[in-house]
């Protein structure tokens, strides 16, 4: 059964860092995009970022040059570090694996972690 | 970059009821469209992919339609474990989900 289970929120200050962790079981994370994305209180989706299966990684603007996603593919597990963080960074933070549709590579996320909560605040 | 208006923003709807939620991307993004279903405190749970495949396991009620810019999200028949809050998400580029449509009941 294909499992991700999301761990490592929790309360830090303006400027902190904290590392997110996402486990998996049932399937092998390097072969798949896997992404991170986040849910402000009360508020929609937002992707934070990603990792492919080359290595490659990817940020939107928000978070570009503070947040770092990284895989060890030995643990099966996904990595987000954290640093300089804001209050608006608060959020539930998933991590959630990236499915593709051939010939068009039309992706979608077919599963997500139960969620992670990162309150930013001093 | 495009942007995606996801309407209406809620709705009340009665069990039973045919229920159609819409979703406008600023560029035409083909069938890159996905849609996904939330409940209160709980990860989001993928419906539709590619405009209007039904994922896996997702009850036929749900479907999904369109293609370039306008798409659609139908709910037949709404059962009561349907109210939830539904996103559509365009992967033409990089991921971007629209605001959101919670369905409540009336």
């Amino acid at each position: 059964e294909v499992q991700l289970v999301d761990s490592g929120g929790g309360l830090v200050q303006p400027g902190g860092s904290l590392r997110l962790s996402c486990a998996a079981s049932g399937f092998s994370l390097k072969n798949y995009d896997i992404h991170w994305v986040r849910q402000a209180p009360g508020k929609g989706l937002e992707w934070v970022s990603a990792i492919g299966t080359t290595g490659a990684t990817y940020y939107p603007d928000s978070v570009k040059g503070r947040f770092t996603i990284s895989r060890e593919n030995a643990r099966n597990s996904l990595f987000l570090q954290m640093d300089n963080l804001r209050a608006e960074d608060t959020a539930v933070y998933y991590c959630a694996r990236a499915n593709v549709v051939a010939p068009d590579a039309i992706y979608y996320f077919d599963y997500w972690g139960q969620g992670t909560q990162v309150t930013v605040s001093s | 970059d495009i942007q995606m208006t996801q309407s209406p923003s809620s709705l009340s709807a009665s069990v039973g009821d045919r229920v159609t939620i819409t979703c406008r991307a600023s560029q035409s993004i083909s069938n890159y469209l996905n849609w996904y279903q939330q409940k209160s405190g709980r990860a989001p749970k993928l419906l539709i992919y590619a405009a209007s495949s039904l994922q896996s396991g997702v009850p036929s009620r749900f479907s999904g339609s369109g293609s370039g810019t306008d798409f659609t999200l139908t709910i037949s028949s709404l059962q009561p474990e349907d109210f939830a809050t539904y996103f559509c998400q365009q992967s033409y580029r990089t991921p971007l989900f629209g605001q959101g449509t919670k369905v409540e009941i009336k």
